[in-house]
């Protein structure tokens, strides 16, 4: 089974601060994906990675940036954290190779609080 | 714009019972569809897909029926069942290799024992 692991839970930062959110996937995987999940707008895409330092932007892009240095690792950076991006992050995964309808596989999320 | 849309937030049906959940679309240029099941406090999980080029896809308790004339699918899950309480989220992937997928809104089944 694909596990995808986040490194947080839950996390509660201040208005202004850099945050990190941390996403590892063991199976190989060559796209990787960072979402947010608001109550009445369901899953918005940020970022997408189809390759290490690859990126490709995703509807809701601003106020975030992504790394991706290893194949496993995908990493969504808050550059400088507001109150509108508390939220529920999601990190997902898929196999790649430009094949369409691959189901993505998804982490248990990450709860954000900014005060 | 919003390309896939689930119109309905929530349905709630007996145990034992059939429940349809529906999703509609707008982009002829889809040629994958997903639907997924969320706990809360978890991931989503992927349940079921269909290639555009057929119109129903089976397993187990869950079925998707795709009518592409009518840019509509649904997902039927026969008998229901407690634990199906979720909300469910249909996907939608684009033809040419496109891995994104554009997601709807979620619906919120509730199982009533």
């Amino acid at each position: 089974d694909v596990k995808v692991t986040q490194s947080s839970r839950y996390l509660v930062k201040r208005t202004g601060e850099k945050v990190f959110l941390e996403c590892v996937q063991d199976m190989d995987h060559e796209n990787m994906f960072w979402y947010r999940q608001d109550p009445g707008l369901g899953l918005r895409l940020i970022y997408f990675s189809y390759d290490v330092k690859m990126k490709e932007k995703g509807d809701i892009p601003e106020g975030y940036s992504v790394s991706r240095e290893k194949k496993e690792r995908f990493s969504l950076i808050l550059e400088s954290a507001s109150t509108n991006q508390t939220s529920m992050y999601l990190c997902a995964s898929s196999l790649g190779g430009r094949v369409s309808g691959q189901p993505q596989h998804f982490g248990d999320g990450t709860r954000l609080s900014i005060l | 714009d919003q390309q896939v849309k689930q119109n309905s937030p929530s349905l709630s049906v007996q145990e034992g019972r059939i429940s349809i959940l529906n999703c509609d679309y707008t982009n002829s240029m889809f040629d994958y569809f997903l639907w997924y099941k969320k706990y809360p406090a978890e991931g989503p999980t992927f349940l079921i897909s269909i290639s555009s080029i057929k119109d129903k896809n089976e397993d187990g308790r869950f079925t998707v029926f795709l009518n592409k004339s009518a840019k509509h699918l649904s997902l039927h899950i026969v008998p229901s069942q407690p634990g199906d309480s979720a909300v469910y989220f249909c996907a939608a992937s684009f033809q040419g290799g496109s891995e994104k997928l554009v997601f709807g809104k979620g619906m919120k089944l509730t199982v009533n024992p």
